[in-house]
Parts: structure tokens; sequence; C-alpha cells
């Protein structure tokens, strides 16, 4: 059975750094074909993919922010960790991590079901 | 980043209908397209994958078409549990989104 769930700070404030870590079950970071991405949603708008990362390390980012996002994987504790800096109250949303089928194949397959991330002083 | 523009933004429907949605690209992407379902409080289902592809557990009655640069979404007889947003994404190139259509019980 595969699961995926997010984890990390609920409230962040202005110009601070974001972690965010999922922890994957069923499947293998190091599976040759599969990937982990993360999404994220402002409340009641459009997905917006961030950033995914492959067993091999290929990453790829957001171009708009790229400046801003690290994403890493942990293959000993099944976990990929997504970093972004200088936190605003725009990048308020739900942060989804799933899974990826392939790297041609760049949509998510099996969900987390989201933490939700406020932007707040 | 190539666009996707669904249509239309809410749809009103009834049990039983057949509905369309719409999803336009901004330039061609063959077949990298994918729709989703998703329900208030929960994350998005994938439903279609290569435009036309149902995913494993996804009920007949949906089904996609489309290439290049226009895609549809088709539910041939709709359900109480399908009102909900569908989202369109492209993978031909960075992944990119649609605005979502909503789809509500008229």
């Amino acid at each position: 059975q595969v699961t995926l769930k997010e984890s990390g700070p609920v409230l962040v404030k202005p110009t601070e750094t974001l972690t965010l870590t999922c922890t994957v079950s069923g499947f293998s970071l190091t599976n040759i074909r599969m990937g982990v991405t993360w999404i994220r949603q402002p409340p009641g708008k459009a997905l917006e993919w961030l950033a995914h990362i492959f067993s091999n390390d290929e990453r790829s980012y957001s171009t708009s922010l790229k400046s801003r996002l690290t994403i890493s994987q942990d293959i000993s504790k099944n976990q990929v960790v997504l970093i972004m800096t200088n936190m605003d109250p725009v990048d308020t949303g739900t942060y989804y991590c799933a899974r990826v089928d392939s790297v041609n194949e760049l949509y998510g397959d099996y969900w987390g079901q989201g933490t939700l991330v406020t932007v707040s002083s | 980043a190539i666009q996707l523009t669904q249509s239309p933004t809410s749809l009103p429907a009834s049990v039983g209908d057949r509905v369309t949605i719409t999803c336009r690209a901004s330039q061609g992407i063959s077949t990298a397209l994918a729709w989703y379902q998703q329900k208030p409080g929960e994350p998005p289902r994938l439903l279609i994958y290569d435009a036309s592809s149902l995913e494993s557990g996804v009920p007949s009655r949906f089904s996609g078409s489309g290439s290049g640069t226009d895609f549809t979404l088709t539910i041939s007889s709709l359900q109480f549990e399908d009102f909900a947003t569908y989202f369109c994404q492209q993978f031909k190139s960075f992944p990119t989104f649609g605005q979502g259509t909503r789809l509500e019980i008229k």
C-alpha cells in the first residue's frame, strides 16, 4: 500500500524558512523509475507544481520559485524534504507531496493528505 | 511556461447528465495531459493520464480525449459523488495546471 505523509510547521513568519518533510511507504525512493513531487494550493485556488526529485538525484524546480526552493531526499529514512526560503503571506496554502510515475510521466498517482501552512506575523 | 485554460470555470449539472470539460494548452503538448478530481478537504485524485488512459480503479464513466492543444474530460452519466472540482495538468514541459472547473449540482 503506497502512502505519503507531509509534516512540518503549520505557522511560519514572513521572511522565515519553511522545511517540509514527506515520508513515504509502499514504494522505494531507490526505484529507478519513480519520483516524488511537491505541489501547493492556496486556499480556493489552483494547484502549483513546485519541484520534483528522482532516485538518481535528478531534480527540477518551478522557474518562478527556483531561487527559493531546495528539494532533497534521505533514502535511509524514506523521506523527501522541501525547503522554501523567505516565506511570504502569499505562500499560504496546502502543501502536498505526491508520487510521480516516471521522468517522462510527470503526474501524481498517489498523494499525501496535505499540510496547511499559514504565513503570518 | 505552458498555460492551460479550462472551460467552463463552473458547470451546473444534474445526476445522469453527460458533461464535458475542456482544457486548452497554450502550445502543443502531444498527449502529455492528466486530469484530476478534487473534493473539499481532500487531495486531488488522478483520473486520466496520457490524455485518454484511465487510472486503475476509476469508474469507466470517466473518459479523456484530445491531443496537441485541445483536450476534453467527459463524464458519461453524472453520479452524485462526481460533484467536485476538476483540474487538467500538462507534463510536456515543467508541469502546470489549469485553473479548475467546479462541477455543481443544478
